[in-house]
């Protein structure tokens, strides 16, 4: 089954650092870019970036460069999403998606999700 | 403010027909870029529902439908079901964003 695991909600004070995973199985990971997807309390979804773990080709949103690194390891295909000093705002739910090298270049798989709380 | 431009809300009694409009630009869907549809049931993760305009992954109801003209896009849902209670996305690439993805605001349809 071609499957996207994301790792378990966190909860954070404001100033922590944070890195959460995303696995991938069932596919081969390099065929694949892997994109992030922010979705706050009650509002819609944001596109934060994308990165090709083939090479670590990473794209940010201009709204998310500078705020965050994505990160990948093709080795255990894995790509990860993380925050060196997190702030209240960054209080969301965290998708990871595939999306094709070519073709349509829709998010076709999304993981279940990450929570991610920052309170103090 | 989003790129893509949704309503914020539609409605329709089971069996009816609904559409969900995505108004863009000419540096996004009239650059020629697809447009993607997404469901997202409460609770859930979204879920591809259409792929490049008008196509449906293997599982999607023929009862869901997609098309693009100039800059705008449609997702058409016949036959309304409880189940179709969701919040729907529109996606595309946007030149002025080096061609990274977008998506629009999302639009709560309600089965009356």
């Amino acid at each position: 089954e071609v499957q996207l695991v994301q790792s378990g909600a966190e909860v954070k004070k404001p100033g922590e650092s944070l890195k959460i995973s995303c696995k991938g199985s069932g596919y081969s990971f390099t065929s694949y870019w892997i994109g992030w997807v922010r979705q706050m309390p009650g509002k819609g979804l944001e596109w934060m970036g994308i990165i090709y773990p083939g090479d670590s080709d990473t794209r940010y949103s201009p709204s998310f460069q500078g705020q965050v690194t994505i990160s990948a390891d093709k080795s255990i295909s894995t790509a990860y999403l993380q925050w060196s000093s997190l702030k209240a705002s960054d209080t969301a739910m965290y998708y990871c998606a595939r999306r094709p090298l070519t073709g349509s270049l829709a998010f076709d798989i999304w993981g279940q999700g990450t929570m991610v709380t920052v309170s103090s | 403010q989003s790129v893509l431009t949704q309503p914020p809300s539609v409605s329709g009694a089971p069996g009816q027909r609904v559409t969900i409009s995505c108004t863009g630009s000419s540096s996004n869907i009239g650059a020629g870029y697809d447009v993607h549809w997404y469901q997202q049931l409460p609770g859930t993760a979204p879920k591809l529902l259409i792929y490049g305009n008008s196509n449906r992954p293997s599982g999607v109801p023929d009862r869901f439908s997609g098309s693009k003209s100039g800059t705008s896009a449609s997702l058409a849902i016949t036959g309304l079901q409880a189940e179709d209670e969701a919040d729907y996305y529109c996606q595309s690439y946007d030149s002025s964003l080096s061609a990274l993805g977008v998506f629009g605001g999302g639009t709560k349809l309600t089965v009356l």
